[in-house]
Parts: C-alpha cells; sequence; structure tokens
C-alpha cells in the first residue's frame, strides 16, 4: 500500500520567515495530495490539496508543490505568524471506486516565534 | 451543514468496560471514515463505509473493535473489552463519493482507559 513519509517532525521559525514542509509518497498511482492543519486539542482541518494534473497551486500565504517524477510534495507558508503554529499533516490518495483512503504522513509541529 | 458530529467529546473509562463511540456524518457524504490518533502512530485510519457498507476494516486492530454504519447518518465503533492501550483520539470523518476527495473531520472522541 501506499506509505507517506513527512519531514521535518518538528519546525520552528521566526515570525515574518518562510516554512517548508516536504512529503514523499511511494505509490505512483497517488494523484490527490490535500495538506492538514490541527490545532492543539482541535481537529484537522484541509488547508490546500493539490491533484496530479497540477504542479503548484497558491491560496494567499499558502502553497504546494508538486513533483511526480520524484514522487514528493511540498507547503510552503510564508510570512508566517504566530497563529500558523500547529501540527501539519500531509496526506496521499488514489482515487479509486472503492473510495477516497488517505494515507498520512506523521506530522510536523511548527512553531512560529514572534 | 454542523459538520461531522461526535460524541462522547471526552470518555474516561474502567479498563474492561464496554466504550461506544458516535458519529453523525455531513448530511449527503457517501463515505464515513474511523481514525485513531495516537502520539506514537500518528493518524490510523480503522474503517471506511460507504453508503453505509463496510468497504475496508484493515485497520481494525484487533476483534475487540468493531463498527457499524446502521443508516446513512449514524455510525458507532465500539470496543469491547477495552484496554488502556486504546486510550487515544478517535476521529469521525466524511466526504463525498470520487471525484470529490476532501474529507472532513469530526472534533474526535477523547478517550482514556484507566
Amino acid at each position: 500500500g501506499e506509505n507517506v513519509e513527512q519531514h521535518p517532525s518538528t519546525l520552528s521559525v521566526q515570525e515574518g520567515d518562510s516554512a517548508v514542509i516536504k512529503c514523499t509518497y511511494s505509490d505512483s498511482a497517488s494523484n490527490y495530495f490535500p495538506w492538514y492543519k490541527q490545532e492543539l486539542g482541535k481537529r484537522p482541518q484541509l488547508i490546500i490539496d493539490i491533484r496530479s494534473n497540477v504542479g503548484e497551486k497558491k491560496d494567499q500565504r499558502i502553497a504546494v508543490t508538486l513533483n511526480k517524477t520524484a514522487k514528493h510534495f511540498s507547503l510552503h507558508i510564508t510570512e508566517t505568524q504566530p497563529e500558523d503554529s500547529a501540527v501539519y499533516f500531509c496526506a496521499a490518495s488514489i482515487s479509486l471506486d472503492a473510495g477516497n483512503m488517505l494515507t498520512f504522513g506523521g506530522g510536523t509541529r511548527l512553531m512560529v516565534k514572534p | 451543514d454542523a459538520g461531522v458530529i461526535q460524541s462522547p467529546r471526552h470518555e474516561v473509562t474502567e479498563m474492561g468496560q464496554e466504550v461506544t463511540l458516535r458519529c453523525k456524518p455531513i448530511s449527503g457524504h457517501d463515505y464515513l471514515f474511523w481514525y485513531r490518533q495516537t502520539m506514537m502512530r500518528g493518524l490510523e485510519l480503522l474503517i471506511y463505509f460507504n453508503n453505509n457498507v463496510p468497504i475496508d476494516d484493515s485497520g481494525m486492530p484487533e476483534d475487540r473493535f468493531s463498527a457499524k454504519m446502521p443508516n446513512a447518518s449514524f455510525s458507532t465503533l465500539k470496543i469491547q473489552p477495552s484496554e488502556p492501550r486504546d486510550s487515544a483520539v478517535y476521529f469521525c470523518a466524511s466526504s463525498l463519493d470520487r471525484g470529490r476527495n476532501t474529507i472532513y473531520f469530526g472534533e474526535g472522541s477523547w478517550l482514556t482507559v484507566v
């Protein structure tokens, strides 16, 4: 099955700096790559996703890039703010008739220091 | 829509007791997922349903765990008998059918088995 590796496990940045989180996946058939943000004690919430037919997607201060050849994708957060502090999870799935099974990475704890 | 609704939000129970977690998916969603989150193992998919039918329960840790979905608006995850190692946050999530992969999580049920 699919295996998703996420790095780093923790990331500390100064407010205003950029943060980059990287994920690799094993199954070349995966074609959907969402990113979830989980604040302490809260549920994971989708912040951005990308499908395999595009290489980059942006939404204000966050962007995701995808390299299908190398089987890796990254989350970029620019101009980080203290409220960006959370655990971020990447995931990958194959959209099949059988369903939308997501395999999650291990998570990255991002700390933004004011 | 109120989103995915889970109950109870918090439960503390003694080892050996039966635990029942409940979930109401977002109205109209065809897929329902049960995830378990722990520090050691991250987010694990336990089981998922499509149109109330269990599709893949390979993530269910052992026979003490069972899940049902008697109708489109209700699912349960039962642990009997519970053990301290079952302590975790259990998330229910739902999504629309293929082509709409976004998975929406509930607030989670925080289970502590003492």
